[in-house]
């Protein structure tokens, strides 16, 4: 199976900041990467998918880049809505592996 | 308005076997595969298995091989996954997932919580 690691596990950062979370896999996933946010008590919400593609509706300010097995999610200034919990996801090969997930709070 | 709804969720014990339904409506349901998503509480999600859109391809994360079954009624726009042999650590809130091309999971439903406990 495909690992994916995901870093920082947790971030504080302040309304307006610009933030950054990675996640690497194990081998080539030849940009089968998604992004998904999650807030409590709900299920996950497709952000970014093919590692850069904004889904219909998502906020630009979200955005998703990769250089090899790196794959990067920006959040250019944060809002108070954007407080949750990121995870990636690889859907190049099944089972379709989660990482362990981002907590972003509030400073 | 895409919309997924599951149902049979509860709590069993170990050993014990379930079935889960998922209700979808707004799509055209036989043009997707499908996939069951679960996530244990406090954990992250965990991908269980997905189903073409015909029913004749599935795949499962390795610890459910065996155990559980997912299909498919097209003509009742409906998805299940039945489960047996159940574990504790099968506890989770289960998903009911949309895959759009190339595999992300673009419409969730609400979920439905199975809870293994003797």
């Amino acid at each position: 199976d495909i690992q994916m690691t995901q870093s920082p596990s947790s971030l504080s950062a302040s309304v307006g900041d610009r933030v950054t979370i990675t996640c690497r896999a194990s081998q080539t996933i030849s940009r089968f990467l998604n992004w998904y946010q999650q807030k409590p008590g709900r299920a996950p919400r497709l952000l970014i998918y093919s590692a850069s593609t904004l889904q219909s509706g998502v906020p630009s300010r979200f955005s998703g880049s990769a250089s090899g097995t790196d794959y990067t999610l920006t959040i250019s200034s944060l809002q108070r809505e954007d407080f949750a919990t990121y995870y990636c996801q690889q859907s190049y090969s099944t089972p379709h592996t989660f990482g362990q997930g981002t907590r972003l709070e509030i400073k | 308005e895409v919309q997924l709804v599951e149902s049979g969720g509860g709590l069993v014990q170990p050993g014990g076997s379930l079935r889960l339904s998922c209700a979808a409506s707004g799509f055209t349901f036989n043009n997707h595969w499908m996939s069951w998503v679960r996530q244990a509480p406090g954990k992250g999600p965990e991908w269980v298995a997905n189903i073409m859109e015909d029913g004749s391809k599935k795949n499962y994360v390795d610890s459910v091989k065996g155990r559980f079954t997912i299909s498919r009624d097209n003509a009742r726009k409906s998805l299940y996954l039945q489960m047996n042999s159940l574990r504790v650590e099968d506890t989770a809130m289960y998903y009911c997932a949309r895959d759009m091309r190339g595999g992300p999971n673009d419409c969730w439903g609400q979920g439905t919580l199975v809870i293994v406990s003797s």
